[in-house]
């Protein structure tokens, strides 16, 4: 989407960690999101952050908002081959009334064995 | 138990045909959505349902028409099918205002030749 960007691409070694960042532009977003998606599959909801929230941590997974540079990345301890998908990155503005997801172009994420 | 599921997973068709596409979900969402995904990954709404109401209609060609006949369910028809037409279509749901994430469908992959 133009109003969220992500980086198309990310190619780690398996056993790293991995960090997918994502910057949006609405500031009044309530709640962003990070969807994976598996080849030939649906998106899949990994995690969200609240947007008074700067960290947030699941079990591998490390969300983390800064809100005055409208970054939100997402970094994947130990990352597996199994972690190899696109991860999408995904806002809801806080334009009141009913809203709509904006989602990123998606990065694509290579794990290497 | 699928949570969100759409029928049918693949579609091929010619130009011209008319098909539908067919979505429910048994989580007690209010809200459904249609998603369009291009070769390139980028998911672009086009329609939203609330309760069986039409809140969002993106700039999407008349030739598609959605269909709610209760809130569990959101059907995708499409007219007179372009090449152009060739995508995913994903289905998703969730409660109003978004909270939680949206869950989604695994996708139709609609092939126009």
């Amino acid at each position: 989407g133009e109003d969220v960007e992500q980086s198309l691409f990310l190619s780690v070694r398996e056993g790293d960690s991995s960090v997918i960042n994502c910057t949006y532009t609405d500031s009044s977003s309530t709640y962003l999101y990070w969807y994976k998606q598996e080849p030939g599959a649906g998106l899949q909801l990994l995690t969200y952050i609240f947007s008074n929230m700067d960290m947030k941590q699941d079990q591998r997974l490390t969300v983390l908002l800064n809100k005055k540079d409208k970054h939100l990345s997402l970094r994947i301890a130990d990352t597996q081959t199994g972690d190899s998908a696109i991860y999408f990155c995904a806002e809801i503005p806080n334009s009141g009334g009913y809203q709509k997801v904006t989602f990123g172009i998606g990065t694509k994420l290579q794990v290497i064995p | 138990d699928t949570a969100v599921s759409q029928t049918p997973k693949y579609l091929v068709t010619q130009m011209g045909n008319d098909k539908s596409i067919k979505c429910e979900q048994n989580l007690g969402h209010d809200t459904m959505y249609w998603y369009k995904q291009d070769s390139k990954k980028f998911l672009k709404i086009m329609f939203s349902y609330n309760n069986k109401e039409l809140i969002i209609n993106e700039t999407v060609p008349n030739r598609f028409s959605p269909k709610s006949p209760d809130k569990a369910h959101l059907n995708l028809h499409i007219n007179s099918l372009e090449l152009g037409d060739s995508a995913v279509y994903f289905c998703a749901s969730s409660h109003r205002q978004g909270e939680g994430g949206y869950t989604f469908g695994s996708g139709t992959r609609l092939t126009v030749v």
